[in-house]
């Protein structure tokens, strides 16, 4: 079974560029997540959705950030402008909705953001 | 609010010896517990859950960690570190209560010496 697939690996911008981080959950499942993780920091979550609902983006950005769901499978979180504070990785998460109320998830390997 | 600390932020053992790692939480409610494990340039995987019962759960890679309420701990436990087992590791925590939102700890780095 495959696994959460995002893209870009790693990205490098200048401050005030736009960028857009792209993530495929694992197939079947219902709820994608996308959290931002620090350095040295744990991950923090920006957005959760339950198919293409986003049911808790209380921790997004909304000023910069966006982020979609079309179809309910695969995501894009977009930063525009970026800031230098902005640096940091991005991890897609999804789960089984029946396993989302106990808050198991399904890591991909993150974008990694530069802001310069 | 709810949180979750994990005190050390490095941890050096040697090979072959035993390890624990911290995990305190604080928390209005019922809480799930994990800990997840993250290589470098890798993404998180999970090692172990507790929901409700047995307070001492068996993972993944020779791991358990043992719940323990009146502590407000979920520390994490092995009992010969093997060098593949360096990595950071992560507490989280989640109640049905918060929306099954999951907090994470700040990780702890594991350095494993030969």
């Amino acid at each position: 079974e495959a696994g959460v697939v995002q893209s870009p690996r790693y990205k490098i911008i200048e401050k005030k560029q736009p960028v857009a981080f792209w993530c495929n959950p694992i197939s079947g499942h219902n709820t994608l997540y996308w959290y931002r993780q620090n350095l040295g920091q744990g991950p923090e979550l920006l957005i959760r959705y339950e198919n293409e609902e986003a049911v808790d983006d209380s921790q997004l950005p909304k000023d910069r950030f966006s982020a979609e769901r079309l179809k309910g499978v695969d995501s894009t979180l977009k930063i525009q402008p970026a800031e230098l504070g902005d640096s940091a990785v991005y991890l897609c998460a999804s789960s089984p909705v029946w396993r989302a109320n106990t808050g198991e998830l399904f890591f991909g390997e993150g974008s990694r953001l530069t802001v310069l | 609010a709810q949180s979750v600390t994990q005190p050390d932020i490095h941890i050096t053992v040697s090979e072959g010896a035993s390890l624990e790692l911290r995990c305190n939480y604080s928390y209005g409610a019922t809480p799930y517990l994990f800990w997840y494990v993250q290589s470098p340039g890798q993404g998180l995987q999970l090692l172990l859950k507790y929901f409700s019962g047995d307070t001492l759960v068996q993972g993944i890679k020779g791991f358990e960690a043992e719940f323990k309420r009146s502590q407000s701990s979920f520390n994490l436990r092995k009992p010969s570190v093997h060098w593949s087992d360096a990595a950071e590791y992560f507490c989280a925590v989640g109640a049905k209560e918060y929306g099954n939102k999951l907090v994470f700890g700040a990780g702890t780095i594991l350095r494993v010496k030969s």
